[in-house]
């Protein structure tokens, strides 16, 4: 079954900065990849997603990168700002709506102000 | 966007009785919903993936006649706990896939304390 790595497992940066986030997954049958910010004590929320026809994504100050060759794809947050604070979580699935999404472990962000 | 909602937000019961979690697609009708479940500082871990109509379908480890999960209708998935026990305690949140965006939204999450 699918397997998803995700680092680091927390990440301080100066408001202002870029945070990036990295994963990896195992399933090369995978073709699609949701970013999910989730704040304490709420479900999670998507915030980007990316499938595997394409290379980039961008939304603002945030942008996804994948390469599907060597199953690596991350997050880019720019400009960070006090309510970027949150966990994230990568994932992996097959683009459909009955797929199970597997989710790497999180990255708690922190951001300095 | 779809509409995901969960009752109740959070239960505290006591070891031994049983909780019943309710997951409801608002706005959409969701022929598959997922059950999560999250410990504090944890990932999201699969426990059942529940289709409309029929049996749910379990992740292994995950004790079908512990966690009894019902899907009667298009909008409304149930998670009950059995006999609870405080190793039960956790953030339990589900998902519901909608169909014709090939996409699911989560639920905010239900807190199960069990004394």
């Amino acid at each position: 079954g699918e397997n998803v790595e995700q680092h680091p497992s927390t990440l301080s940066v100066q408001e202002g900065d870029s945070a990036v986030i990295k994963c990896t997954y195992s399933d090369s049958a995978s073709n699609y990849f949701p970013w999910y910010k989730q704040e304490l004590g709420k479900g999670p929320q998507l915030i980007i997603d990316i499938r595997s026809n394409v290379g980039e994504k961008k939304d603002q100050r945030i942008a996804v990168t994948l390469n599907k060759t060597a199953k690596h794809f991350s997050l880019h947050i720019t400009e960070t700002q006090p309510e970027d604070s949150a966990v994230y979580f990568c994932a992996a699935t097959t683009y459909s709506s009955a797929s199970k999404i597997i989710f790497g472990s999180g990255t708690r962000l922190s951001i300095r102000p | 966007g779809a509409v995901v909602s969960q009752h109740p937000s959070w239960v505290i019961c006591k070891s031994g009785t049983s909780v019943k979690i309710e997951c409801r697609s608002l706005d959409f009708q969701a022929t598959t919903m997922f059950w999560y479940r999250q410990f504090p500082k944890q990932s999201l871990m699969l426990m059942a993936t529940s289709n409309e109509g029929s049996k749910a379908t379990y992740e292994q480890g995950v004790e079908k006649d512990k966690f009894l999960i019902n899907h009667a209708s298009l909008t409304l998935s149930t998670l009950t706990v059995t006999s609870a026990h405080p190793e039960d305690s956790s953030f339990y949140i589900c998902s519901a896939g909608v169909l014709a965006a090939n996409e699911q939204f989560f639920g905010p999450g239900t807190r199960l304390t069990v004394l």
